[in-house]
């Protein structure tokens, strides 16, 4: 069975860091493009960013591009969000999700089919 | 970006009626190629992940009871929920993978 739990959210100043983390378990984590998704309260989903299975790879909304940071430990089975310069407007639940099947490095054009709990981003002083 | 426009934002039905959301993306979503429509909706209970429930605009996903149907292609989509179920009650979304950023809609609270 495929799981994601995300961990690392919590409460942060603006202007502060947090580092998002999501195991995964019941694939083969190295073969599958991740994404994150979030939702403020009350709102949509807003999907933030995605990573290929080796990295070379990474593309983010521009909203958050410059501040935050995908990356994976194949090895650990674990996806990660870096967040740097965080805002009020950050302030979100966020998903980890894997897309439906295995896809080129190059390029991954999929849904996403599993979806972690999310972890909760609060971004406030 | 595809901006990603779903209609109504809420909807009122009764049990055991048909329930109809419609998507409208930007720009079409049909990748020529494969003659694949990039799309897909997603179903969200209040305090749960998404859901998936349809990719490719119309292929159901595993485990999805049959009563939820999508179709559509191009720019124009629709969720149609026949004969609704309580459980049914739920934020639905679509998305479009055809392009980054995956953008989706803004959701469609439905309810009983």
């Amino acid at each position: 069975e495929v799981q994601l739990v995300e961990s690392g959210g919590g409460l942060v100043q603006p202007g502060g860091s947090l580092r998002l983390s999501c195991a995964a378990s019941g694939f083969t984590f190295s073969s599958y493009w991740m994404h994150w998704v979030r939702q403020a309260p009350g709102k949509g989903l807003v999907w933030v960013s995605h990573i290929n299975t080796d990295e070379s790879i990474r593309n983010y909304a521009d909203s958050v591009r410059g501040r935050f940071t995908i990356s994976r430990d194949n090895a650990k089975n674990t996806l990660y969000l870096q967040m740097n310069s965080l805002r009020a407007e950050d302030t979100a639940v966020y998903y980890c999700a894997r897309v439906g099947a295995q896809c080129s490095s190059t390029g991954c054009y999929l849904y996403l089919q599993h979806w972690g709990q999310g972890t909760r981003v609060t971004v406030s002083s | 970006d595809i901006v990603m426009t779903q209609s109504p934002d809420s909807l009122a039905v009764s049990l055991g009626e048909r329930a109809t959301i419609n998507c409208k993306s930007s720009q079409s979503v049909l990748y020529n190629s494969n003659k694949k429509n990039y799309l897909a909706w997603y179903q969200q209970k209040p305090g749960q992940p998404p859901k998936l429930l349809t990719y490719w605009a119309s292929t159901r996903e595993s485990g999805v009871p049959d009563r939820f149907t999508g179709s559509g292609s191009g720019t124009d989509f629709t969720l149609t929920i026949t004969s609704l179920q309580t459980e049914d009650v739920a934020v639905y979304y679509c998305q479009q993978y055809y392009e980054t950023p995956f953008t989706f809609g803004q959701g469609t609270k439905l309810e009983i």
